[in-house]
């Protein structure tokens, strides 16, 4: 089966701009996540979606990230205006519905940001 | 609010040496625990979960972990590392039940192998 998608590989932009990253979860996998691991630290969660709906999004800086699950499927986080302290891999990660934390995750390879 | 802790940043390791790696954590019941392995440049990857019954969990790669209620502990065994198992380890703590089950995991710690 393929392993969940994410694009760009990297990004580099200047302070202030914004940015999008894009995660396609494996087919079926209606729980997805998004991370953001800043060097040196574990993967800090960001949001959770299941389908459509939000279903954590605690942690998530809503004065300058946002995300969507448009139909369900694959996701945009976006970041406007960019700081420097988002400079960090932003991992997306999906689950069967369902299964919880328990069956463990699959995590894609991550975009990584820095912000100049 | 769940949260875990490695307390070893660095731990360097002769090749064919034994291995553990710490993990302890705090949350209000018996949680589900994971510890994931991260090599440069590359996403996580599991190495082996607990969610219940035996508390010696076998993982891929010669893994074993054992879930210490009395300690809150998880911590990462292998009885002869590979220069291959250089790489960073995370333990991770999920919540159990329906809803916002999202991991929260420990800083890592980076695995040197010495030949």
């Amino acid at each position: 089966e393929a392993g969940v998608a994410q694009s760009p590989r990297y990004k580099i932009i200047e302070k202030r701009q914004s940015v999008a990253f894009w995660c396609n979860p494996i087919s079926g996998h209606a729980t997805l996540y998004w991370y953001q691991q800043i060097l040196g630290q574990g993967p800090k969660l960001l949001i959770q979606f299941q389908n459509n709906g939000v279903v954590d999004d605690s942690q998530l800086p809503k004065d300058r990230f946002s995300a969507e699950r448009l139909k369900g499927v694959d996701s945009t986080l976006k970041i406007q205006p960019a700081k420097l302290e988002d400079s960090a891999v932003y991992l997306c990660a999906s689950t069967l519905l369902g299964t919880h934390a328990g069956r463990g995750y699959t995590f894609g390879s991550g975009t990584r940001l820095t912000v100049v | 609010a769940q949260s875990v802790t490695q307390p070893d940043i660095h731990i360097t390791v002769s090749e064919g040496a034994s291995l553990e790696l710490r993990c302890n954590y705090s949350y209000g019941a018996t949680p589900y625990l994971f510890w994931y392995v991260q090599s440069p440049g590359q996403g996580l990857q599991l190495l082996l979960k607990y969610f219940s019954g035996d508390t010696l969990v076998q993982g891929i790669k010669g893994f074993e972990a054992e879930f210490k209620r009395s300690q809150s502990s998880f911590n990462l065994r292998k009885p002869s590392v590979h220069w291959s198992d250089a790489a960073e380890y995370f333990c991770a703590v999920g919540a159990r039940g329906g809803g916002a089950d999202g991991l929260t995991f420990g800083k890592g710690t980076h695995l040197i192998i010495q030949p």
